[in-house]
């Protein structure tokens, strides 16, 4: 079946360093893939997606490419803010119209200090 | 603010117990989602309405069930409480056109003592 791995955390990171976690996935078809944030406490919010490969969906300085060829949908940024503190869900999506359950990575936390 | 709501926001109770949770989608949104997500299994997808039938189902147990109403607000009954029943429920809704993008909501936080 469908199955996506992100990176363990925690990861801590001081305050402007770069930011990479890791998501691969396994999946038939050409599914759409996509970031979750949960901040402390709140529910999840979408952050980015990519609908085909070589997409790359971006927001608030985050960037992740869609990668057929590794699988791959990497969540960078260049520089993070202690605001940026949460858990990140990388998850996929069949695009199999109106029965579309998301299958979602275990979530990565990212713990940015001063 | 997604549009989404959920209701209640904590809900504590006994093992053995039943309980109901409830969601109202965003206005206009023909599709629910519930899914769980516990310290040891993530976040799973439990079950899918789409404008008021079944369309998906995933890792739901048999002592669980849940339905959609005419006015498109949707409810996830657990029975039989048990202590790993313990977890926070979400529910999203999409919208009826492409890409089906999934919108939460904040969750319930289900306590079973």
């Amino acid at each position: 079946g469908d199955s996506v791995t992100q990176m363990e955390g925690p990861v801590t990171l001081s305050e402007e360093a770069c930011l990479t976690i890791n998501c691969t996935y396994t999946a038939t078809g050409y599914p759409s893939l996509f970031w979750y944030v949960q901040y402390p406490g709140e529910g999840l919010q979408l952050l980015l997606k990519a609908t085909k490969a070589d997409d790359k969906g971006s927001n608030k300085g985050f960037e992740a490419t869609y990668r057929k060829e590794t699988t791959s949908f990497h969540l960078e940024k260049g520089s993070v803010q202690v605001s940026d503190s949460a858990v990140y869900f990388c998850a996929l999506k069949k695009n199999t119209g109106t029965a579309s359950k998301l299958t979602f990575g275990t979530g990565t936390r990212l713990q940015v200090t001063l | 603010d997604s549009g989404v709501t959920q209701t209640p926001k904590h809900l504590i109770t006994a093992t053995g117990q039943r309980v109901t949770l409830r969601c109202s989608p965003r206005s206009g949104d023909l599709s629910v989602y519930w899914y769980q997500q516990s310290l040891d299994q993530g976040l799973q997808f439990l079950i899918q309405y789409y404008n008021g039938e079944e369309r998906a189902k995933g890792n739901i147990l048999e002592r669980f069930s849940a339905q959609q109403f005419p006015d498109l607000h949707s409810e996830l009954n657990l029975s039989s409480l048990e202590l790993g029943d313990s977890a926070l429920y979400f529910c999203a809704s999409t919208s009826a056109e492409e890409p089906y993008e999934q919108y939460f909501g904040p969750g319930t936080r289900l306590t079973v003592t």
